[in-house]
């Protein structure tokens, strides 16, 4: 049981968008954490696609985008291409646990 | 640019200890907090510990009482030590660099650990 929830799994179709959802708690993203994504496919080493909520670090297409409101963050991705197709987790920190994951979310490009 | 390698033992019996080791090269490693990160079979991210440069720790409680997590910045190297392991710790292993704003930018290639008897 992750202590924040993603849904196991989503998916789009080729061109289309979809948004990944992330939710924590006031002891986590509640508490004015950031949020950071990452991006795993298949048999690789995850990748820092979004900081600090909604920062792209070079190289990561403006496709992915990321918000945060309340206890929650999202990742939008637009535009998708079959190279979408991947393990997203977010990470935060808690006042407690001190490093956080998601529990990964699973996109299918259609 | 920061390149990130790992190496320990891939193999154990139950109740051994895993050990494994990352070397960091390309930038100043005492600047920035390290992670041991662990992902198990088809399952999601696991944080392990984290270490900064002083030697501040900081532990999963779940792992807390069999885990030791230890930096020589000397030589820029990051370990990771991992008592009574059971099949429940079969995973790859990863150690991960913090960036200034949090996440995790960098990262070693993983270490597939089995425990197995």
């Amino acid at each position: 049981q992750s202590v924040l929830t993603q849904p196991p799994s989503v998916s789009g179709a080729p061109g289309g968008g979809v948004t990944l959802s992330c939710t924590g708690s006031n002891s986590n993203i509640g508490a004015s954490f950031d949020v950071h994504w990452y991006q795993q496919r298949p048999g690789t080493v995850p990748k820092l696609l979004i900081y600090s909520n909604t920062n792209r670090p070079s190289g990561v297409p403006d496709r992915f985008s990321g918000s945060k409101s309340g206890t929650s963050a999202s990742l939008a991705i637009t535009g998708l291409q079959a190279e979408d197709e991947a393990d997203y987790y977010c990470h935060s920190y808690d006042s407690s646990l001190r490093v956080v994951f998601g529990g990964g979310t699973k996109l299918t490009v259609l | 640019q920061v390149r990130v390698q790992q190496w320990g033992a891939r193999l154990l019996k139950p109740s051994e200890t895993l050990s494994l080791t990352c070397a960091v090269y390309g930038e100043s490693f005492s600047e920035y907090y390290w992670s041991w990160i662990r992902q198990s079979p088809g399952k999601g991210l696991e944080w392990i510990a984290e270490i900064n440069h002083s030697g501040s720790t900081y532990y999963n409680p779940s792992l807390k009482s069999r885990v030791t997590i230890s930096v020589d910045t000397s030589k820029k190297q990051l370990s990771l030590r991992l008592s009574s392991v059971t099949a429940a710790d079969t995973a790859i292993y990863y150690c991960a660099k913090t960036s200034d704003y949090g996440g995790f930018d960098y990262w070693g290639q993983g270490t597939p650990v089995t425990v197995s008897s």
